[in-house]
């Protein structure tokens, strides 16, 4: 039923390593974002994209990078994790003028050893 | 001024009763107010959402309140259900800054049977 996806859904990997987060969406969404969202709940906007080729960082400070090169696909890389990178990373598409009818992915949890 | 203030952190209800979690806002410019619904292993999922144009609006047992001159908004379940449990969270986001939204800290609701 979930028009957005996100692999893996769980990943351990240990520090120093490089890794992708995978996000694409089957809705025809321009516009996507990635959240972070702490053990204690609360979402930080890291990057967003208005469609191909546009990509912003967010509110909150990551050593993450992101890509569009195709509008269903916004996938988000470090390339070195660390431990701090710990967390969920939630992916979300909504279409302009949508009035902010978010899609959220079910996220990937990340544990960096 | 960006920042979404929500409460209560956690909150327990009986069946039946009445949920009731507060936001407050600080950026005049919003004009788009979100409730999400998130259960455990999920994204969050939209559930209802106000513009600021009107002072309340209901849907089924989920009513939101929205005070302007106090700029805050407020989300009323009545008759809340177990399957109600879940992490709630509010957002604000202004149209014009291309569909950012900004999330409260999350509200943890669980309905007692």
């Amino acid at each position: 039923e979930a028009d957005i996806y996100q692999t893996p859904r769980y990943l351990v990997i240990g520090t120093g390593k490089k890794i992708t987060l995978e996000c694409s969406q089957t809705m025809g969404h321009d516009k996507m974002y990635w959240y972070q969202q702490d053990p204690g709940m609360e979402l930080h906007l890291i990057h967003y994209s208005y469609g191909v080729n546009s990509t912003e960082k967010g509110d909150l400070s990551s050593e993450s990078t992101v890509s569009r090169i195709r509008t269903e696909h916004f996938p988000l890389t470090l390339e070195s994790a660390r431990p701090s990178h710990t967390s969920q990373y939630l992916c979300a598409s909504s279409v302009r003028g949508s009035n902010y009818g978010y899609t959220f992915g079910s996220g990937t949890r990340l544990t960096v050893v | 001024q960006q920042q979404v203030k929500q409460s209560p952190q956690s909150l327990i209800v009986q069946k039946g009763g009445i949920s009731i979690i507060n936001c407050a806002y600080e950026n005049t410019a919003f004009d788009y107010f979100p409730w999400y619904q998130q259960f455990p292993g999920k994204g969050p999922a939209l559930l209802i959402a106000i513009r600021p144009d009107v002072s309340e609006k209901k849907e089924g047992r989920f009513t939101i309140s929205f005070n302007k001159s106090a700029k805050q908004f407020s989300l009323h379940i009545m008759d809340s259900q177990p399957g109600d449990s879940a992490t709630y969270f509010c957002a604000a986001g202004n149209y014009n800054q291309g569909g950012k939204l900004i999330f409260g800290q999350g509200t943890e609701l669980s309905v007692k049977p």
